[in-house]
């Protein structure tokens, strides 16, 4: 069975501080899909990025990074120089589907404050 | 702009009363979908259309839940005899392409 953890409930860090978001996965599956979504207090869900299984390069956009480990099942994202406005909940999701969304789960999500 | 408008935007309902939610796509792209969130839980997937067809529903959708797309465009979900349980986001999606889905601000639900 598919499974999304996410440890970090809520998180607050001063701005300008770099943080880390972990994500743990399950899957039994050896093709999958790993997102991570950004929920602001408006309430839409954006998306920032898809990962497949076979793609174990580290990201960088921007501020953004986000680092695969497969031997350790996790997909953390980091944030460099954090700023208010990415404060958030920010969710990690896992899909063996690539096709379509209806097999996406979500993890429970991490709520980010980030205090000027 | 994810190009997904849902409307109401926060509806509240008493215990028992039926509610409808739209969800308009900016075009008419094949798969929409319909995920419930929870109070500090993220999206469940509720169920999902390709074009007018209804091709996938959650054990989550009981039959007092009923989603149409009657012209594979904007989609509607209905709720009859609201419960409690049943207060939540409701989010529309659309997915214009394998890679990424675009999700609407969703429609608050709260049953008093």
């Amino acid at each position: 069975a598919q499974k999304v953890t996410q440890a970090q409930t809520e998180i607050s860090v001063v701005e300008k501080e770099d943080v880390t978001l972990d994500c743990v996965y399950e899957t039994r599956d050896t093709t999958y899909y790993l997102f991570w979504y950004k929920q602001p207090p408006s309430g839409e869900l954006v998306f920032l990025i898809r990962r497949n299984s076979f793609d174990e390069q580290n990201e960088i956009s921007g501020r953004y990074s986000w680092n695969f480990q497969k031997s350790t099942s996790s997909f953390n994202f980091t944030i460099t120089a954090s700023q208010v406005v990415d404060s958030a909940v920010y969710f990690c999701a896992l899909s063996e589907s690539s096709t379509s969304y209806d097999k996406v789960i979500f993890g429970p999500g991490t709520s980010l404050s980030v205090i000027p | 702009d994810t190009g997904v408008s849902q409307d109401p935007r926060h509806k509240i309902t008493k215990r028992g009363q039926n509610v409808t939610f739209r969800c308009d796509p900016i075009s008419e792209h094949n798969r929409l979908y319909w995920y419930r969130q929870t109070l500090g839980q993220g999206p469940e997937f509720l169920t999902y259309f390709q074009n007018e067809a209804q091709l996938e529903k959650s054990r989550l959708l009981s039959d007092r839940f009923s989603a149409e797309r009657p012209k594979g465009s904007f989609s509607t979900l209905e709720i009859q005899r609201t419960e409690q349980g049943d207060s939540a986001m409701y989010l529309c999606a659309r997915d214009p392409a394998p890679t990424e889905a675009f999700f609407g601000q969703g429609t608050r639900l709260t049953v008093v």
